[in-house]
């Protein structure tokens, strides 16, 4: 089947960095995608890797190596607005964007 | 700039109810997605159209739900009868093209008492 491994939670205090994994298993693989949501609100695009290495943007990096099925967000000076969940998404053949369950992060003063 | 538009926000009904969500996506975009997420989960694909016809509804549970896309343009999510186990957020993404990454509304959430 096609799956998206990600922690469920993580913790981390203001002003640190954060990394959150996922590893994939999906058919058709175009890319990996993050996407940040808010309580009650809907997912908003963070990142994409296409290909291998480090997409920096801002605050936030995503990784992406295809040969080991996985990648990474990294989330440097942590600030409270930060706390949310977070997804990681395959994009696949014909556009179909598998997600997976979400890492839910805390940012404690 | 453009936005995926998306009503009712909320909606609350009781089980066996019909209810249905409306979805406007971007101009141009041929892609559109019907999502449903429920709380603590990631979000699942339920439909996928390219312009107005159906190219994914193999986790439609279609005895039940149906979607459509008349004109390519805006589209259409129903459920009758409602379940409880239904409520859930249901978001609907657009692109511009098949395999380009897709812009997400604001989302319904259903709540079936």
């Amino acid at each position: 089947g096609q799956s998206l491994e990600q922690p469920s939670e993580v913790t981390a205090v203001e002003g640190a960095i954060v990394q959150i994994n996922c590893t994939y298993q999906t058919s058709g693989f175009y890319g990996l995608s993050w996407y940040q949501q808010h309580d009650g609100g809907a997912p908003t695009f963070l990142s994409y890797n296409a290909l291998d290495g480090l997409e920096e943007t801002g605050r936030f990096s995503s990784f992406l190596s295809r040969s080991d099925s996985y990648g990474y967000l990294l989330l440097q000076e942590l600030q409270m607005k930060d706390s949310a969940s977070y997804f990681c998404a395959s994009i696949n053949q014909g556009g179909k964007l598998i997600f997976g369950q979400g890492t839910e992060l805390s940012v404690k003063p | 700039e453009a936005e995926v538009a998306q009503s009712p926000r909320y909606k609350i009904t009781e089980k066996s109810q019909a209810v249905a969500f409306w979805c406007d996506p971007i101009s141009g975009h041929a892609t559109l997605y019907w999502y449903r997420q429920i709380l603590g989960q990631g979000p699942e694909l339920l439909v996928q159209f390219q312009d107005e016809s159906v190219v994914d509804d193999s986790q439609l549970p279609k005895d039940r739900f149906s979607a459509e896309r008349l004109k390519g343009v805006d589209s259409t999510l129903k459920i009758q009868p409602a379940e409880l186990g239904d409520s859930a957020m249901y978001l609907c993404a657009s692109s511009l093209v098949r395999d380009a990454l897709p812009f997400f509304g604001p989302g319904t959430r259903l709540t079936v008492l």
